[in-house]
């Protein structure tokens, strides 16, 4: 079956930024999700269909696609942002979700 | 506003069966597919499966198949998701999601608050 690799943690300072890696096979034939999710919170989509962005989301959020790789970009991180994030995808009609990147912002 | 609101939490013994529900409004219900998810204490995401309001057609997830029962019912854009045999590592949260589509892709737009089944004996 498919499988997605993130990252465990990434961390970044306090108005830097930061990318966050979800590795998959041709993961550029898919489209990708990315959901941000706080603790004690239900996942909330912050990137759709590999770049774009639900209205709502600030556009420091960013994402790219190519070959086996999909990258979430965070500029000038806020407190705000710290999160698990998961990256998604579906593969012959099944949901995978990546295993979660907690993201620390120091 | 789409709103999806879950039942309360649970506490089972091994080997019982629970079932949460998930309300929705603000959409037309039968208009979307209904997803589960579910998430282990400090654990990922896990898709458990989802079901076509309209017809009731189910896809599960593998793992799930033969302990999971997924229903809706359309009177009251509310679905439901059954799980039999319960185990310690059932312990999670369970997500009901709205799938929307967007093109040819797709993504979870809207989630419930989530529902806690605790499995202890």
């Amino acid at each position: 079956s498919y499988e997605l690799a993130q990252p465990l943690s990434v961390s970044v300072a306090l108005g830097q930024a930061a990318n966050i890696s979800c590795g998959g096979v041709n993961i550029e034939t898919k489209n990708v999700n990315w959901y941000q999710q706080k603790p004690g919170q239900a996942p909330v989509v912050v990137i759709y269909k590999n770049v774009n962005r639900p209205s709502g989301i600030p556009d420091r959020i960013s994402a790219s696609i190519s070959g086996n790789t999909a990258t979430l970009a965070i500029s000038r991180a806020q407190a705000g942002d710290e999160a698990d994030y998961y990256c998604q995808v579906w593969d012959n009609s099944y949901v995978i979700f990546g295993g979660g990147t907690k993201l620390n912002v120091l | 506003q789409v709103q999806l609101v879950q039942s309360g939490a649970e506490v089972r013994k091994p080997g019982a069966s629970v079932k949460v529900s998930c309300k929705a409004s603000g959409y037309t219900f039968t208009g979307y597919y209904i997803h589960w998810v579910r998430q282990a204490p400090g654990q990922g995401l896990e898709w458990m499966g989802r079901i076509k309001p309209n017809n009731g057609d189910i896809n599960l997830s593998q793992r799930f198949q033969g302990r999971v029962t997924m229903a809706t019912d359309t009177s009251l854009s509310t679905a439901y998701l059954e799980l039999s045999g319960l185990k310690s590592d059932d312990s999670a949260v369970y997500f009901c999601a709205r799938r929307r589509l967007a093109g040819t892709a797709a993504y979870f737009d809207s989630w419930g608050q989530g529902t806690l089944v605790s499995v202890s004996s």
